[in-house]
């Protein structure tokens, strides 16, 4: 069945980087664009970054655009987001979500069980 | 940006009631919208897409309607596992993409 893990989360101290992965299984993951969607403690939705199936186009949240950067490695079915500079703010739940449809950026099903990152000195 | 508000915030019914969830986004976003469940501790599961379409295996009473700039998902009668939040989601202009600020279903 189509799987998503996250891996990487932890406490970091602010100004620290983090580097979360995504290991997918289940489907053919060079066909879809992917996702990382973060959610604070008690708090709602907030889409981070997509990069396209190929790895062509990626596109950030102006909140961690310049920090943060989305890459995926096809050969081992596996999703990164790099965090650097992490802020208070960035403290959160970080799933990572596949579009709905192959090489097309829609909705994100499925998501995986989340990775929580917590920033603090 | 495009900013999705969601009404109400909370929606407290008994199981069997009739739940109906609305999301209003500050422009058109045709038919570009998404419904999403998320329960305590889980990740977010998509209900609906494109304003109307039933998600793989997601039951016939969750309905989706609407067009434009308002929206509607409709629970023909709530089971026990349906307590939850929901959340609207555009993909109609972007980035980013946005979600609204959910509704929370609760048990009267």
């Amino acid at each position: 069945q189509v799987q998503l893990v996250e891996s990487g989360g932890g406490v970091v101290q602010p100004g620290r980087s983090l580097r979360l992965s995504c290991a997918a299984s289940g489907f053919t993951f060079s066909n879809y664009g992917m996702h990382w969607v973060r959610q604070a403690p008690g708090k709602g939705l907030e889409w981070v970054a997509v990069i396209w199936y190929d790895g062509s186009h990626k596109y950030y949240a102006d909140s961690v655009k310049g920090r943060f950067t989305i890459s995926r490695d096809n050969s081992k079915n596996t999703l990164h987001l790099q965090m650097n500079s992490l802020r208070d703010e960035d403290t959160a739940v970080y799933y990572c979500a596949r579009d709905h449809l192959p090489s097309a950026t829609a909705y994100f099903d499925p998501w995986g069980q989340g990775t929580l990152v917590t920033v603090s000195s | 940006e495009i900013v999705l508000t969601q009404s109400p915030a909370t929606l407290s019914l008994s199981p069997g009631e009739r739940a109906t969830l609305s999301c209003r986004a500050s422009q058109s976003v045709s038919s570009y919208l998404a419904w999403y469940q998320q329960k305590p501790g889980q990740a977010p599961r998509l209900l609906i897409y494109d304003a109307s379409n039933r998600a793989t295996g997601i039951p016939a009473r969750f309905s989706g309607s609407g067009s434009g700039t308002d929206f509607t998902l409709t629970i023909s009668s709530l089971e026990p596992e349906d307590f939850a939040v929901y959340y609207c989601q555009q993909r109609a202009n972007w980035p980013p993409f946005t979600f609204g600020p959910g509704t929370k279903v609760d048990i009267k």
